[in-house]
């Protein structure tokens, strides 16, 4: 099975702040990634698909990268409605996610 | 507009079964793969099953295999998750996801319903 890990655990940031959640597969899944955000009693939102492709409606302040083992997901200014827990999947092999990053205020 | 709306969760004890059922709406329900992904009370995100748009492929995490079993009907665009030999470590939030493509193996979920909640304990 293919192993998904998140760094940090929990980020503690600043509106206007540029953030980056780090995600490392145990294989290569070439860009078979998303990622997802989640608040708290809310279900999961998508905001990224194929490592780098924003869905629709997303705010282009998000974005991903990366490709193989190593994927990044970016906010370029943190705004008060992104503080969540954000989650990475791969979908290369069977579908696992991360363990989630919680971005909270610092 | 997509809507999934998930339904039979409860408290139930270990050993014994739950049927959760997902109706689906504002999609063309059997062009899609779908899924069932659960959260334990604090805790991530874990991919319990999916079922391709025929039901010709279906997938189970490890965790579940041999106890749980996934199943559609195109026809009444619903969902189910029949989950027998319940255990403690069952217990958790299960949602019913949208997958992107018509295959189960190799989605993404673009669409979630809010949950059912299923607790395990005597």
């Amino acid at each position: 099975d293919i192993q998904m890990t998140q760094s940090p655990s929990t980020l503690s940031a600043s509106v206007g702040d540029r953030v980056t959640i780090t995600c490392r597969a145990s294989q290569s899944i070439s860009s078979w990634l998303a990622w997802y955000q989640q608040k708290p009693g809310k279900a999961p939102k998508l905001l990224i698909y194929k490592a780098s492709s924003l869905e629709s409606g997303v705010p282009s302040r998000f974005s991903g990268s990366g490709s193989g083992t190593e994927f990044t997901l970016t906010i370029s200014s943190l705004q008060p409605d992104d503080f969540a827990t954000y989650y990475c999947q791969q979908y290369n092999s069977y579908l696992t996610f991360g363990g989630g990053t919680k971005v909270e205020i610092k | 507009e997509v809507q999934l709306v998930e339904s039979g969760g409860g408290l139930v004890q270990p050993g014994r079964s739950l049927r959760l059922s997902c109706a689906a709406s504002g999609f063309t329900f059997d062009d899609y793969a779908m899924h069932w992904v659960r959260q334990a009370p604090g805790k991530g995100l874990e991919w319990v099953s999916g079922i391709s748009w025929n039901s010709g492929s279906i997938g189970y995490a490890d965790s579940v295999k041999g106890r749980f079993t996934i199943s559609r009907d195109n026809a009444k665009n619903s969902l189910y998750l029949q989950m027998n030999s319940l255990r403690a470590e069952d217990t958790a939030l299960y949602y019913c996801a949208k997958g992107d493509s018509g295959s189960y193996y190799g989605d993404y979920f673009d669409y979630w319903g809010q949950g059912t909640l299923v607790t395990v304990s005597s």
